[in-house]
């Protein structure tokens, strides 16, 4: 069984630019959730998407979005990208929203460079 | 707010040795907690999910406990080899919601 993909891999882009990153659940896995790790804070909750809605956001600005496709399949876009959006983003899914037992599982990650 | 704590930030331990991570968080109400393995560069590999009902989890050399009143977990790994050297994450989960809110992680060292 595939686990999460996650495409590109790496990405360098410039201020200003804007980015999109892929994610593809484990197959059945209905729940999608991105955070974003860097050194100094860790890993931060971004959103977390089940069925094509937006079932909770973290404390990000509008800069950051996503969306969830009627496959599973999820997209994040960051608009005007900031220097201090260099990061590594990560997906995870997990086989049914809501009921907060079940295992979530992480892709590899798309790190992205800001310069 | 839910915060999650993890003590040492590093450690570093000779080939062969048992060793005790440490993870506190600040609100019990939670669903429940998951131990991950983070390598440089890489994403999280799930290595144990303790629900809130339960107390503990095996798995191979990997013993997970959970006291949820306490407010803590610990990950107990047995025999340490130099290929568990990694950073420790806990995280858990709370209302409902499929977020995970995580701990800055432990760096395992393991030395030959």
């Amino acid at each position: 069984k595939a686990g999460v993909t996650q495409t590109p891999r790496y990405l360098i882009k410039t201020r200003g630019q804007q980015v999109t990153l892929s994610c593809s659940p484990i197959s059945g896995h209905r729940s999608v959730s991105w955070y974003q790790q860097t050194p100094g804070q860790g890993l931060q909750f971004l959103f977390e998407y089940f069925s094509e809605t937006q079932r909770n956001k973290g404390n990000f600005p509008g800069r950051f979005s996503g969306r969830q496709f009627s496959n599973s399949r999820s997209e994040m876009n960051v608009s005007t990208l900031e220097l201090g959006d260099s990061a590594l983003y990560l997906c995870a899914s997990s086989l049914v929203g809501g009921s907060s037992y079940n295992e979530q599982f992480f892709g590899p990650g798309t790190r992205l460079t800001v310069l | 707010k839910q915060e999650v704590t993890q003590i040492p930030a590093a450690l570093s331990v000779p080939e062969g040795e048992n060793l005790v991570l440490n993870c506190s968080f600040t609100d019990s109400a939670i669903y429940n907690l998951q131990w991950f393995r983070q390598d440089p560069g890489k994403g999280l590999t799930s290595l144990l999910l303790i629900q809130s009902s339960q107390r503990e989890q095996t798995s191979g050399r990997l013993n997970a406990s959970l006291d949820k009143s306490s407010g803590r977990s610990t990950l107990y790994i047995a025999a340490s080899q130099p290929g568990d050297s990694a950073t420790y994450l806990c995280a858990v989960t709370q209302g409902g919601s499929e977020k995970l809110v995580f701990g800055k992680g432990t760096k395992l060292t393991v030395n030959p």
